[in-house]
């Protein structure tokens, strides 16, 4: 079955070190997005890619990184430079452009700080 | 950028209806998504509107005023299980056609 998939679903991070979260869809989307979210908040995105090999930064990019070296993958770095990391992280997958082109998500990964 | 504006919490009665308004401001407006989600879910596609009017899906309805920058979901017949959050989305053309989310809306339902 097509899908995307989040791993892991927890993950304990201590302070200053880097931690990189996996995403990978076979849904043959073009386009890869990484959200986080925090309590009673909504999804702020962080990156955002629509083709292999680029990457846009979303409005909370700072103290993170991607790679997307294959239409299947896009792998999120938290770094120790973001300050406050522990949150829910939303990976997403859809086609390009205008009509219907709804976002998948996976099942999230929750990063906690220790 | 766009400005998204939901309640934060609604409390209604199993049974009933309820509508679930969103507000928002963009330049080049090309679509709205309702996504709902539980706690500690993924959030899962409702609905897309982005023509004017209403939008019926079973017991879930959406819809869509662009000049008025409004949008609501409408849930009917309503069971414990829509206890939920529920995401408003605006996809915009000057952003690259990424949808931005709202703060979403967290629903109880209560017997």
């Amino acid at each position: 079955d097509g899908g995307i998939t989040q791993s892991p679903k927890y993950l304990f991070r201590k302070e200053g070190q880097n931690v990189t979260l996996s995403c990978e869809q076979n849904l043959n989307h073009d386009a890869m997005y990484w959200y986080r979210q925090d309590p009673g908040q909504g999804l702020r995105l962080i990156y955002y890619s629509q083709i292999v090999n680029d990457f846009q930064k979303g409005d909370i990019a700072e103290g993170y990184s991607v790679s997307r070296e294959k239409k299947e993958s896009f792998p999120l770095t938290v770094t120790s430079a973001q300050k406050n990391p522990t949150a829910f992280y939303l990976c997403a997958s859809s086609t390009l452009g205008e009509g219907d082109t709804e976002a998948f998500f996976g099942q999230g990964t929750r990063l906690t700080v220790v | 950028g766009q400005n998204i504006d939901q309640p934060t919490e609604m409390t209604a009665t199993e049974g009933a209806i309820v509508q679930i308004n969103c507000t928002y401001q963009t330049s080049g407006f090309n679509g709205l998504f309702w996504y709902q989600q539980h706690a500690g879910e993924a959030p899962t596609f409702l609905s897309y509107n982005v023509l004017d009017g209403l939008e019926e899906k079973g017991r879930f309805s959406s819809f869509l005023s662009r000049s008025k920058g409004y949008s609501y979901l409408l849930l009917k017949e309503l069971q414990m299980k829509d206890s939920a959050s529920y995401l408003c989305a605006v996809r915009d053309r000057g952003g690259g056609y990424i949808p931005t989310f709202g703060r979403g809306t967290s629903l109880i339902v209560h017997p």
